[in-house]
């Protein structure tokens, strides 16, 4: 049972390129999540998905997209990366409908020169 | 807006002493509040939550107080030991069901020194 598990760990590029971070949950959770974490401004939520086949925005969407694939899987791409997307991201996990407790992945910790 | 405010943004404890993190929430309809514990490079991990219709929860060292009124919850570690040095995040959840989004505060630094 590895839980979340994020891939890659670190990543670096240049502005303008796109990259898609992968996040993967083996506890049959129905609601996944994708955060960044930057110094200062605690973490705050990019999109989440409710269950599979359904999306949201967070507090922070501009510049990201997001694609439930299947329950397990829950992706988070940047068409376009800009220097304010340095950060790290982290993506999580929960039961959902009422459940309380989120997991969090390692994290992936990203720069955009 | 930053919904829910955390402070002191660093903390610097001696072993065997209390550590106290306070946090402050505006909206009412939150209903349920936990204590995220980070190590470095590592995700967050639950350590300790409450809801709002209780005071105070107690966990082995670990204590929240919950102060309804005021709008005002806070995590306490008794007997603070250099293990607990991590970042701690308090959160906060609306009341929406089907909808788990967590709001959380900045962070605290707590550094536990010998």
């Amino acid at each position: 049972n590895a839980g979340v598990t994020q891939t890659p760990k670190f990543q670096v590029l240049k502005t303008g390129q796109s990259m898609t971070l992968q996040c993967a949950q083996d506890m049959n959770h129905n609601s996944m999540y994708w955060y960044r974490q930057d110094p200062g401004m605690g973490l705050r939520l990019i999109y989440y998905s409710a269950s599979e086949g359904t999306t949201d925005k967070g507090e922070v969407p501009n510049g990201y997209n997001v694609s439930r694939l299947n329950k397990r899987e829950f992706s988070l791409r940047l068409e376009s990366a800009a220097p304010s997307q340095t950060s790290v991201y982290f993506c999580a996990s929960s039961e959902g409908e009422g459940s309380n407790e989120q997991f969090f992945g390692p994290g992936t910790r990203l720069t955009v020169l | 807006q930053q919904q829910v405010k955390q402070s002191p943004q660093s903390l610097i404890v001696q072993k065997g002493g209390i550590s106290i993190i306070n946090c402050a929430y505006e909206n009412t309809a939150f209903d349920y509040f936990p204590w995220y514990q980070q190590f470095p490079g590592k995700g967050p991990a639950l350590l300790i939550a409450i809801r709002p219709d209780v005071s105070e929860k107690k966990e082995g060292r670990f204590t929240i107080s919950f102060n309804k009124s005021a709008k005002q919850f806070s995590l306490h570690i008794m007997d603070s030991q250099p293990g607990d040095s991590a970042t701690y995040f308090c959160a906060a959840r609306l009341a929406n069901f089907g909808n788990e989004k967590l709001t959380f505060g900045t962070g605290t630094r707590l550094t536990i020194i010998p």
